[in-house]
């Protein structure tokens, strides 16, 4: 199986930060990877697929970049609905397996 | 706008099986490019995908549940199901059906059901 690892596990930041998360595959994904945002008691958000194609609906403050084991995910201008576990995923090959998520927490 | 519903049992006993079923609305389960996951979450635990199903019924399991998973589709109904054989407290979840697209060069779960909350328990 491809391990997904994601640094850090939790990070505290305010309104209006710029912050970043990494994300490392074992094995090359190429671009097959996928980032979400999941809030307590809510199903997973698709905020970033393909590496770096925002999906329809997602704030332009999200971007995604990287390709084969390296990605980031960056939020520019935290907002306070931003508060949040972030997970990402790939997709290259079966099984899909998810990072051990980044929580967001307000400094 | 595709929605997803999970329904079934909240309480399975150790050794039986589990089985949910999640309803399409607002999109055809037949659509092409597009195929049919099951994922759960432990609590305080990230996601793990379970298995995908096909419109063709074709289907791909995680390894580490293979021996134990069955999906299938009911395409009159726009729904699809899965079963888990001889469940133990380690089942405990909350599972969310997802749907999947295959883009140029990419590969997501679009939309996802609200989840349910399994327990494992005599």
């Amino acid at each position: 199986d491809i391990q997904m690892t994601q640094s850090p596990s939790s990070l505290s930041a305010s309104v209006g930060d710029r912050v970043t998360i990494a994300c490392r595959a074992s094995q090359t994904i190429h671009s097959y990877l996928n980032w979400y945002q999941q809030k307590p008691l809510k199903a997973p958000k698709l905020l970033i697929y393909g590496a770096s194609s925002l999906q329809i609906g997602v704030p332009s403050r999200f971007s995604g970049s990287g390709s084969g084991t390296d990605f980031t995910l960056t939020i520019n201008s935290l907002q306070p609905e931003d508060f949040a576990t972030y997970y990402c995923q790939q997709t290259y090959t079966s099984p899909f397996t998810f990072g051990g998520g980044t929580k967001v927490e307000f400094k | 706008q595709v929605q997803l519903q999970e329904s079934g049992p909240g309480l399975v006993k150790p050794s039986q099986t589990l089985s949910l079923t999640c309803t399409v609305t607002s999109g055809s389960i037949s659509s092409a490019n597009y195929y049919w996951n099951w994922i759960r979450q432990p609590a305080g635990k990230g996601p793990e995908w379970i298995g995908r199903i096909y419109t063709s019924g074709s289907t791909n399991y995680n390894p580490s549940l293979k021996s134990r998973v069955t999906m299938s589709l009911d395409t009159s109904k726009n729904q699809f199901s899965l079963k888990l054989s001889s469940v133990t407290a380690a089942d405990t979840a909350v599972y969310y059906c997802a749907r999947g697209w295959t883009g140029l060069r990419s590969d997501c779960f679009d939309y996802w059901g609200q989840g349910t909350l399994v327990t494992v328990s005599s």
